[in-house]
């Protein structure tokens, strides 16, 4: 069984200030997704990321996914509070198909 | 990405009673999904509904508990049967396949209460 663990699993701050979530793993993926998940609503993708080492940016996120291509990481910069939400990284395996593995999520408030 | 909807959105149901869920993509696509997720948990894959033939279940999920239709290629049901309380959750679909892609794109959800 694939596992994604995330880390934290919540986090509260201070808008304007700065943040990493983590997603990691002992089995190693095809490809990582990011999804964001706001109550009432289902999971919206942020990014895809298919290649070891590779480093996405959207806006104020950072997506990085590991060399090894078993974990990956979350930077927001100068959050808002429209960044609140549920955070969860999803992994394709090598040989799930296209089902994904969901990590156990990060649950972020950003205070103004 | 596409147009996704689930009916009902929420319910209250009573043990031991059914619910069938609908979701209905605005475009053809290869892959449907249907998810579980419990109060503040992340996402448990329960099945992979295939279109002509009968769905693909995850450990822990069998077809009598979850049946699934997938009729063609825009429409899918998921059927909570003989519901109880730990039935509670939301239940979500999702899409992979528009354009050749296999990103995975979600409805908002149907939330079910069981009394």
């Amino acid at each position: 069984t694939q596992l994604l663990e995330q880390s934290p699993q919540f986090l509260s701050i201070q808008e304007g200030e700065n943040l990493t979530v983590y997603c990691n793993s002992s089995s190693v993926f095809s490809s990582l997704q990011w999804y964001r998940q706001e109550p009432g609503e289902g999971p919206v993708l942020l990014v895809t990321v298919v290649t070891g080492g590779e480093v996405k940016k959207l806006k104020r996120l950072t997506f990085q996914f590991g060399d090894a291509r078993k974990d990956s990481s979350l930077h927001i910069t100068a959050a808002q509070p429209g960044d609140t939400g549920l955070y969860l990284c999803a992994g394709v395996g090598w040989s799930s198909g296209d089902k994904l593995t969901f990590g156990t999520g990060t649950r972020l408030a950003v205070r103004p | 990405s596409a147009v996704i909807s689930q009916k009902p959105s929420r319910d209250i149901c009573q043990r031991g009673t059914s619910l069938t869920i609908q979701c209905q993509v605005d475009s053809q696509v290869t892959m449907m999904f249907w998810y579980r997720q419990q109060p503040g948990q992340s996402l448990t894959l329960i099945a992979t509904a295939n279109q002509g033939s009968e769905a693909t279940y995850e450990s822990g999920f069998v077809i009598d508990k979850f049946p699934i239709s997938r009729p063609n290629l825009t429409f899918s049901t998921l059927t909570v049967s003989n519901m109880s309380p730990e039935d509670s959750s939301i239940y979500l679909c999702s899409v992979a396949g528009l354009a050749g892609a296999w990103e995975q794109f979600f409805g908002p959800g149907t939330r079910l209460t069981v009394l």
